[in-house]
């Protein structure tokens, strides 16, 4: 069965660095979506992106992330300047855009920043 | 907001008995889904149901969804010890539309 996934499953940083976070959703989906869930807390969407432009953000989603689609196939998250407080579970998600939108997920990037 | 609340929190049951765990919000949604996690892991599609529909199966798990009462509820019937996660239910406000999740049930299944 096709799966979304994500590469690293961990990245270990330091305060200030910028981080490239790689996504690879199911072939045939068209809308892609970010999310992340800080240690203990719920999950909180980011941005969603279809047809290579953002389709919609977060307060989050400040002018230190940005995401992109280079090939084909990756959807990247970047964030330039890591903050001890983007510690958290990134997660990629991506639709098929059909009857029934079901968002099915990637296994998850755990970011640590030091 | 449209954020799913759960209820409840926390759950635990022995195997073979059923689980039920409740989402509520509070405006109009598009489709409602609900997703499970293992400690530490991804989040796992169950199931999506539409905000006309009533009812859905899938194997062991049953969604109803009541949009006079904004309120949406998950079984699992007779449950086992692989079932143990935390579950989430997550408001989809429109059909392609970002996710709007609660802070999850967390369920324990003891053998």
């Amino acid at each position: 069965e096709p799966e979304v996934t994500q590469t690293p499953s961990h990245q270990v940083t330091q305060m200030g660095q910028e981080v490239i976070l790689r996504c690879v959703p199911i072939s045939n989906h068209l809308y892609f979506y970010w999310y992340r869930q800080i240690l203990g807390q719920k999950v909180e969407f980011l941005v969603s992106f279809y047809n290579n432009e953002i389709s919609e953000k977060s307060e989050i989603f400040d002018d230190q992330f940005s995401v992109e689609r280079p090939d084909g196939s990756n959807f990247t998250l970047k964030i330039r300047s890591t903050k001890l407080e983007d510690s958290a579970m990134y997660f990629c998600a991506s639709i098929e855009i059909a009857v029934d939108n079901e968002q099915f997920f990637g296994p998850g990037t755990r970011l640590t920043v030091l | 907001s449209q954020q799913g609340e759960e209820d409840p929190q926390a759950l635990s049951i022995q195997e073979g008995e059923n689980a039920t765990m409740n989402c509520s919000y509070k405006t109009s949604i598009n489709n409602l889904q609900w997703y499970r996690q293992n400690s530490g892991r991804g989040l796992v599609h169950l199931i999506l149901i539409r905000s006309n529909e009533r009812e859905k199966h899938s194997g062991r798990l049953r969604v109803t969804l009541d949009t006079s009462k904004k309120s949406s509820s998950l079984l699992i019937t007779a449950s086992r010890a692989a079932d143990t996660a935390s579950y989430f239910c997550a408001i989809g406000g429109t059909s392609y539309g970002k996710l709007t999740f609660g802070q999850g049930t967390i369920l324990t299944v003891h053998p």
